[in-house]
């Protein structure tokens, strides 16, 4: 089974600073199809998990541009341009090439 | 737009069997371009993948191998919904149960799981 390794665990930012945040895959993601099978999730204090970044770097209808995803095989970043109260939240990473799926453990980000 | 409406009992008794479902809106369980999923979340698992139903020409499920004995899947296409049945269930399946839509475009690319349910909060206790 595939396991995902999430860091930082914790990440406070200061508004308008950039967050990254990072997640490694035991395997490559990277299917035959030249695309890689890795989601990025935010799950808001309260709420489900929403989507924020699928196959490791498109975003989610409705996600604003200031998230973006990167990487490729088995390295991948998350990245917030400028960070705002509303993306305060526990983020995390899914590979969804083979099952069972897997989640990374989760990046908890809060304000300072 | 999709919508998953979550129900079942939030208290199940040690040995018993916990049974959710998961009311579709917006879609089709027997849709060829998704996959319907579980997944729950607890403090000390964080969030598992359960598993999931998905229907091309026939349906078909994945377990996880943590549960694979006790867990069942199931669409319903009469009501367009799908369940879950997790039997013989202890204290550690304590957790926040969701179900979600795994998204497949039309040349079959895998989008994410774009839809999920509220979540529902089991505790199997005595």
């Amino acid at each position: 089974d595939i396991v995902m390794t999430q860091s930082p665990l914790s990440l406070p930012v200061t508004p308008g600073e950039p967050a990254s945040i990072s997640c490694r895959s035991s395997q490559s993601l990277l299917h035959s199809n030249g695309y890689n099978y890795l989601d990025w999730y935010l799950q808001k204090p309260g709420q489900s998990p929403q989507l924020l970044i699928y196959l490791g770097s498109d975003r989610a209808s409705g996600v604003p541009d200031r998230f973006s995803g990167s990487g490729s095989g088995t390295d991948f970043t998350l990245k917030i341009t400028r960070v705002e109260a509303e993306d305060v939240g526990v983020y995390y990473c899914m590979q969804g090439l083979q099952t069972p799926r897997a989640f990374g453990q989760g990046t908890r980000l809060d304000i300072k | 737009q999709v919508q998953l409406q979550q129900s079942g009992p939030g208290l199940v008794r040690p040995s018993q069997t916990l049974s959710l479902t998961c009311a579709i809106s917006g879609d089709s369980v027997s849709s060829n371009s998704a996959a319907w999923n579980w997944i729950r979340q607890s403090p000390s698992r964080g969030l598992e993948w359960l598993g999931r139903t998905y229907c091309r020409s026939t349906c078909y499920n994945d377990y996880a191998v943590s549960v694979k004995s006790r867990i069942t899947i199931s669409p319903d296409t009469s009501k367009n919904q799908f369940s879950l049945q997790l039997n013989s269930v202890t204290p550690e399946d304590t957790a926040v149960y969701y179900c979600a839509r795994g998204y497949y475009d039309s040349s079959g690319l895998r989008r994410g799981m774009d839809v999920w349910g509220r979540g529902t909060t089991v505790t199997v206790s005595s």
